[in-house]
């Protein structure tokens, strides 16, 4: 069933902006991950982050779990136009995992 | 570079076709799923399976199955292709079902069902 939901759904940012998107989901979870997907391809993994963190790191990404408001964010700092995509939220529990309808990202040069 | 392989970027099939779609993967992972992909909807969980020979239905496995004899490859099947099984699909694989580690996705499969 699908567990997150993205918001906003679309964005639209100049190269060098920061992009912020939010993921909320209804049930308890395990952990929470960020996907993007480019244009007609398969989804890569971003990061992971459990549902005992707070917050976590990876290069130009910053996450954050507030499990009590059952919501996540996503950070993406310095855009750029390579960030261009959709960006999914996946929720892990009952040995699966249930994406988010998923946000559009553009970044203009 | 580890890789998931879907064997097909496009298809064409004809109502009523019966329709392989092949998924390798050379990570010797346990886990491999199968997703379909449309607009507005996301993307929903058709099969999974966590070992040779074994599968689980995921959300939506009405008019789908799946095989899988050895642990590199999933192959889903449309036993009788329908207008509405036009989609994107994706297959993923993983160590571990949730916890660890995130899926790696194939480059998806765009099936058209006329």
């Amino acid at each position: 069933s699908q567990q997150g939901e993205e918001d906003p759904q679309a964005l639209s940012i100049q190269e060098g902006e920061n992009a912020t998107m939010n993921c909320s989901y209804k049930t308890s979870i395990n952990n929470l991950q960020w996907y993007r997907q480019n244009s007609g391809r398969g989804l890569v993994h971003l990061i992971l982050i459990r549902s005992n963190e707070r917050e976590k790191h990876s290069g130009r990404l910053r996450v954050t779990l507030d499990t009590s408001k059952k919501s996540s964010s996503l950070l993406i700092t310095a855009s750029r136009a390579a960030d261009t995509a959709s960006y999914f939220c996946a929720t892990g529990s009952n040995n699966r995992l249930a994406f988010g309808k998923g946000n559009q990202v553009v970044v203009i040069p | 570079d580890v890789k998931v392989t879907q064997s097909s970027r496009y298809l064409v099939k004809r109502t009523g076709e019966k329709v392989f779609l092949e998924c390798v993967q050379d990570m010797d992972h346990e886990n491999m799923f199968w997703y379909r992909q449309d607009p507005g909807l996301g993307l929903r969980l058709i099969y999974f399976s966590y070992d040779v020979k074994m599968k689980e239905k995921g959300d939506i496995p009405e008019g789908y199955s799946v095989s899988r004899e050895k642990k590199e490859r999933f192959s889903l099947i449309l036993e009788s292709a329908s207008t509405n099984q036009t989609s994107m699909y994706l297959c993923a694989s993983s160590l571990f079902l949730t916890e660890g580690g995130g899926y790696t996705f194939g480059s998806g499969t765009r099936l058209t069902v006329v």
